[in-house]
């Protein structure tokens, strides 16, 4: 089964319009982390935003929040006012293991954001 | 330079040939991770390591080898190249400490060819 699924492969958005890029997850572990990271064009990874699964409010930095849905499994990455830089690949990952030595950072498919002028 | 930094960045190689993608970080991170990029299916862990001398497989380890003598060295190696290793492999790094906020830092990256 699908650690994390990111049912979006492509989006397009309006500047300046908000969008919301999906992220569903599987962990039977009580201990996680949830983290957006965007790949630009260039190809290197950025860490965007994290939230942790004790965290009782949603992780925001900046123009990006993270819509955290513990019951329902889901981390949506919010970003408002689009701009023209956000278009890029952007990652769902999940960290998981609640022992030293067996902690695994796990990435979803990734969905391509394009923003139209 | 502190970071993580991967080498080759670009490597052609030809089917059968052993090759090895080096990654070296100045952090002491505890963990280190090697994925590969391949279109639609995203970033696919192929192993990753807690400490020096503690290795794991990911989803997709067959081919593969790893080694972790150093804290800061994480070399990868192909010992019989495939066509469908032909990808973009990417190492990482972070400190594990479950759910608090250590991030994954990565490399650049190696685009690896195999023909």
């Amino acid at each position: 089964a699908q650690k994390i699924t990111q049912t979006q492969p492509g989006m397009f958005v309006q500047e300046k319009e908000a969008v919301t890029l999906d992220c569903t997850y599987d962990t039977s572990d009580q201990s996680y982390g949830l983290f957006w990271y965007k790949q630009p064009s260039s190809g290197e990874m950025i860490f965007l935003i994290y939230q942790g699964s004790y965290d009782e409010q949603n992780a925001t930095e900046g123009r990006y929040s993270l819509n955290f849905q513990k019951a329902r499994k889901s981390a949506n990455l919010v970003i408002s006012a689009s701009q023209l830089g956000d278009s890029a690949m952007y990652f769902c990952a999940m960290r998981e293991g609640q022992n030293f030595g067996n902690e695994k950072l796990t990435f979803g498919t990734g969905t391509r954001l394009t923003i139209i002028p | 330079d502190a970071g993580i930094t991967q080498s080759p960045r670009y490597k052609i190689t030809e089917t059968g040939r052993q090759v090895t993608l080096m990654c070296h970080q100045t952090w002491s991170h505890s963990y280190m991770f090697w994925y590969r990029q391949d279109l639609g299916h995203g970033l696919r862990l192929i192993y990753y390591s807690a400490a020096a001398d503690i290795t794991d497989k990911g989803e997709v380890p067959d081919g593969y080898v790893v080694s972790r003598s150093k804290t800061e060295n994480f070399p990868l190696t192909l010992e019989s190249a495939t066509r469908s290793q032909t990808s973009v492999y990417f190492c990482a790094s972070s400190e594990g400490t479950g759910v608090e906020n250590t991030e994954a830092f990565f490399g650049q990256g190696t685009r690896l060819t195999v023909v």
